[in-house]
């Protein structure tokens, strides 16, 4: 059964630094994976959706990448911002039209 | 385009009532809904697929009798907790999957039960 790990649980940056946010799977046999934020007591909103077939997608200042070898993926974001302050979520889905499998998150706190 | 609603965003119920939480594809059809459950501090977990037509597919542990679900239409699927308790508190999300296009599942806003 797909296990999905997200490492560290919580971080706390300044303004302005880039980070690493870091998922990982144990079944490399995934269909595709998905970036995820979530605002406290809120739904969530999908950053970034990566298919098994690609290595990396970009959206604004985030940049996803995927290695299914060794089951990880990362989420990068450049120059945090302290809007950026939330628990981001990576998921995971083994076949199309399946539900998903979530990590629990790491929660961001970006200083001003 | 591709929004999901849910109604109510939050709801408080006395232990031993029932509650329905609606799950709505406004602007496409789904034959498809999840729903999940969140528990303080921790990930969602799949509580069951919804399938329009047909009936749910429960994940191990989760009791069909309890949590009964009712995929209405391809934009409505519907999920009643029966005879809440305290336990039952939790934020439910339902998501949908559009039934062409990306593979992208659309998540709704939420619902925050909180039995008394």
């Amino acid at each position: 059964k797909q296990e999905v790990t997200q490492i560290p649980a919580a971080l706390s940056v300044p303004e302005g630094e880039n980070l690493v946010l870091n998922c990982s799977f144990t079944d490399s046999a995934i269909y595709n994976l998905q970036w995820f934020r979530q605002d406290p007591g809120k739904g969530l909103t999908s950053l970034l959706l990566i298919q098994s077939s690609q290595r990396e997608q970009t959206s604004g200042r985030l940049n996803a990448s995927l290695d299914k070898s060794s089951g990880r993926s990362t989420l990068y974001i450049a120059a945090s911002q302290p809007g950026d302050s939330a628990t981001y979520l990576c998921a995971s889905s083994n076949q199309a039209g399946t539900a998903l499998i979530f990590g629990k998150g790491t929660t961001l706190s970006v200083s001003s | 385009g591709a929004v999901v609603s849910q109604h109510p965003s939050w709801v408080i119920c006395k232990s031993g009532t029932s509650v329905k939480i609606e799950c709505r594809s406004l602007d496409f059809q789904a034959t498809t809904m999840f729903w999940y459950r969140q528990f303080p501090k921790q990930s969602l977990m799949l509580m069951a697929t919804s399938n329009e037509g047909s009936k749910a597919t429960y994940e191990q542990g989760v009791e069909k009798d309890k949590f009964l679900i009712n995929h209405a239409s391809l934009t409505l699927s519907t999920l009643t907790v029966t005879s809440a308790h305290p336990e039952d508190s939790s934020f439910y999300i339902c998501s949908a999957k559009r039934d062409w296009g990306k593979e992208t599942q659309y998540f709704g806003p939420g619902t925050r039960l909180l039995v008394l």
